[in-house]
């Protein structure tokens, strides 16, 4: 069983929409979660943490569920610069090892 | 703060010959470097631990021999992919942690795109 498992997609959104992805992890002792964004050939970049409290930062929320080991994230007003690459990770028990998953494609049209 | 630079961004050698990707982090120390492999629409997969100073720590599945890392300073790793094969062409990408940072903090380089022919 995979570390880290997403729908890969694509999503193909209007311009405006609001799209959510999902993830699931299967270490319950994992310790961190995170959102990263990856472009078509470029390495990916941080987007947002996740904690249990859920984490906003503009239009985009982030929300962990450990008793289900869930995470979501949550894209409001979608806009064309949102179309990527968007990865789930989670990091190990001891801190050292970050598992990606193999990423939701959002492609949000005019 | 925190970039981290890879070089090169790219390459193309035949079959059989050694690729070496340098993993540079320009504006912290990283005692701790880490070696990815992402091939078309997959997840990266970590090959290796690099710890500055120490043999590196390899993911099953990853033969040491055949990517050989060397971690010779704080700001310095390096993956040498030996006798690479076609099946060995993919993106690699390090992340080095910053020694005074936070532990689950990771910074990405840029990447290296490689096409064994």
């Amino acid at each position: 069983r995979k570390e880290v498992e997403q729908d890969p997609g694509p999503f193909n959104v209007p311009e405006g929409a609001t799209v959510a992805f999902n993830c699931t992890y299967s270490n319950s002792a994992s310790q961190s979660f995170f959102w990263y964004r990856q472009d078509c050939r470029k390495e990916p970049k941080l987007l947002m943490s996740v904690y249990s409290s859920g984490n906003e930062d503009g239009r985009f929320t982030a929300q962990l569920n450990r008793a289900s080991q869930y995470i979501s994230l949550l894209i409001r007003d979608s806009k064309l610069s949102d179309s990527a690459t968007y990865l789930c990770v989670v990091i190990g028990y001891n801190f050292n090892k970050f598992y990606f998953g193999s990423g939701t494609k959002l492609n949000v049209k005019p | 703060g925190a970039v981290v630079s890879q070089h090169p961004s790219w390459v193309i050698c035949k079959s059989g010959t050694s690729v070496k990707i340098e993993c540079r982090s320009l504006d912290f120390q990283a005692t701790t470097m880490f070696w990815y492999r992402q091939f078309p629409k997959q997840s990266l997969m970590l090959m290796a631990t690099s710890n500055e100073g120490s043999k590196a720590t390899y993911e099953q599945g990853v033969e040491k021999d055949k990517f050989l890392i060397n971690h010779a300073s704080l700001t310095l790793s390096t993956l040498t992919v030996t006798s690479a094969h076609p099946e060995d062409s993919s993106f690699y990408i390090c992340s080095a942690r910053d020694r005074s940072g936070r532990v689950n903090e990771q910074f990405f380089g840029p990447g290296t795109r490689l096409t064994v022919l």
